[in-house]
This record gives C-alpha cells, sequence and structure tokens, in this order.
C-alpha cells in the first residue's frame, strides 16, 4: 500500500530564516505530487505541483520554492521567511496519467515569527 | 476556470440530525468531485467522489454526496450525525483532463455536532 510522510510535523521559524520541508510518496512510482498551503480559517491554496523528477510548476508566484530531487521526493523550501508563510502545509500525491484521487499527508504546521 | 463555492462555513446540527453540507461548482466540462473530511491538525481524508458513474456516490462513515448537473451542485449528506463527525470539510472539483489533475478546493465547512 501507499503512504505519504511529511517531515518535521511541526516548525517555528524566525522571520528571515530558511525553510526546507520534505514530503517523501511510497509504494508507487511516478507519481505527481502537490504542495498546498492552509492558513488558518482559509481553505487550500495549491503552491506547486510536480508530474515528474525536475518538473515543477508553480501556481502561486511568491518567495516560495519547489524541487523534486527524487521521483518519490517533493522539497517545499524558501530562501527568507516572511510572517505571511505561517500556515498548515499539506503534500499529495496522485497516480501520474490519470484522474484520480489526490492522497494527502499528515501536515506540517509553520509558524514564523 | 472552475470554481467551488461551499455555502456557509459553519455548520451546527444535533447527534443524531440531518447533516447536509452545501456545494456548487463552475466547470467548463463535466468535472469530477471530491469530498474530503480534515481532523483538527491532520491532513485531509477523501470521503468520497463523483468520477461519471453512478450520480449518487456513496462514501465512508456513511456519508453520501449527489451530482446534480442541472444545479452544478454536488451537496453532502448524512441521515444521523455522530458527534465523531466534528471535522472540517472540502469539496473539490477536477476539470477533466488538466494538466497535472489540479484540485480546486471550496473554503470549506467546519461542521460542528450539538450532544
Amino acid at each position: 500500500s501507499q503512504t505519504i510522510h511529511q517531515w518535521p510535523a511541526t516548525l517555528v521559524q524566525p522571520v528571515g530564516s530558511p525553510l526546507s520541508l520534505e514530503c517523501t510518496v511510497e509504494g508507487t512510482s511516478n507519481p505527481n505530487l502537490y504542495w498546498y498551503r492552509q492558513a488558518a480559517g482559509r481553505g487550500l491554496q495549491l503552491l506547486f505541483y510536480s508530474v515528474g523528477i525536475g518538473q515543477i510548476s508553480s501556481e502561486v508566484p511568491q518567495n516560495l520554492s519547489a524541487s523534486r530531487p527524487q521521483d518519490r521526493q517533493f522539497i517545499l523550501s524558501s530562501k527568507k521567511l516572511l510572517l505571511s508563510d505561517s500556515g498548515f502545509y499539506l503534500c499529495a500525491w496522485r497516480r501520474g496519467g490519470s484522474v484520480e484521487t489526490q492522497y494527502f499527508g499528515p501536515g506540517t504546521r509553520l509558524l514564523v515569527l | 476556470a472552475q470554481s467551488v463555492t461551499q455555502l456557509g462555513s459553519h455548520v451546527s446540527v444535533s447527534e443524531g440530525a440531518l447533516v447536509l453540507l452545501r456545494c456548487n461548482y463552475s466547470s467548463s466540462v463535466p468535472p469530477y468531485l471530491f469530498w474530503y473530511v480534515q481532523y483538527p491538525n491532520q491532513g485531509l481524508q477523501l470521503l468520497l467522489k463523483y468520477t461519471s458513474a453512478a450520480t449518487l456516490v456513496k462514501g465512508i462513515n456513511g456519508f453520501e454526496a449527489e451530482f446534480k448537473k442541472s444545479e452544478t451542485s454536488f451537496h453532502l449528506t448524512k441521515p444521523s450525525a455522530h458527534m465523531s463527525d466534528a471535522a472540517e470539510y472540502f469539496c473539490a472539483v477536477s476539470d477533466r483532463g488538466n494538466a497535472g489533475n489540479m484540485l480546486t478546493f471550496g473554503g470549506g465547512t467546519r461542521l460542528m455536532v450539538k450532544p
């Protein structure tokens, strides 16, 4: 069976510090991968998606970036965090090549102070 | 462009009462539709999905939803609410064939269940 992991679960960072959130998927190959942000009291905002290694599409311009160094690894990064980057970050995967369900990881709660 | 509207950011029902969470969508082509549930500090869990088979879709935990093309709706229902149903619910739409199969989410509805 497939599982999706996110690390860390919780993170408190000062403004201006760098960020690296990791998402890994097990039990499948060549998945489509997604990063979402959920700000307090708001819905989900798609940040990035990837259909393959090194292929990243950005949905919202901001100070975040994403990378996919391996087939089942998706990383969300920032060089300098802003207060507005606080939120709950969710990674999701879907089987590539078909319109199927997206499955979500447990999330990372980020608080920027 | 697709959009999803969930009427009512908060819904409160009594335990044992009917649950009705509303979702309306706009899409240029027949969509795929999803309902997800999110418990506090957790990721999203799929409740059910519509992908062009039967218009009445049954999901987990006793939930079901009906796709009504004429009303562009996909409302979520459950005959009898349990305390454990208290959570946030998200409706989502995926345009068939869109690159990357991106989901567009509604703003969410927080369901509260009173004893």
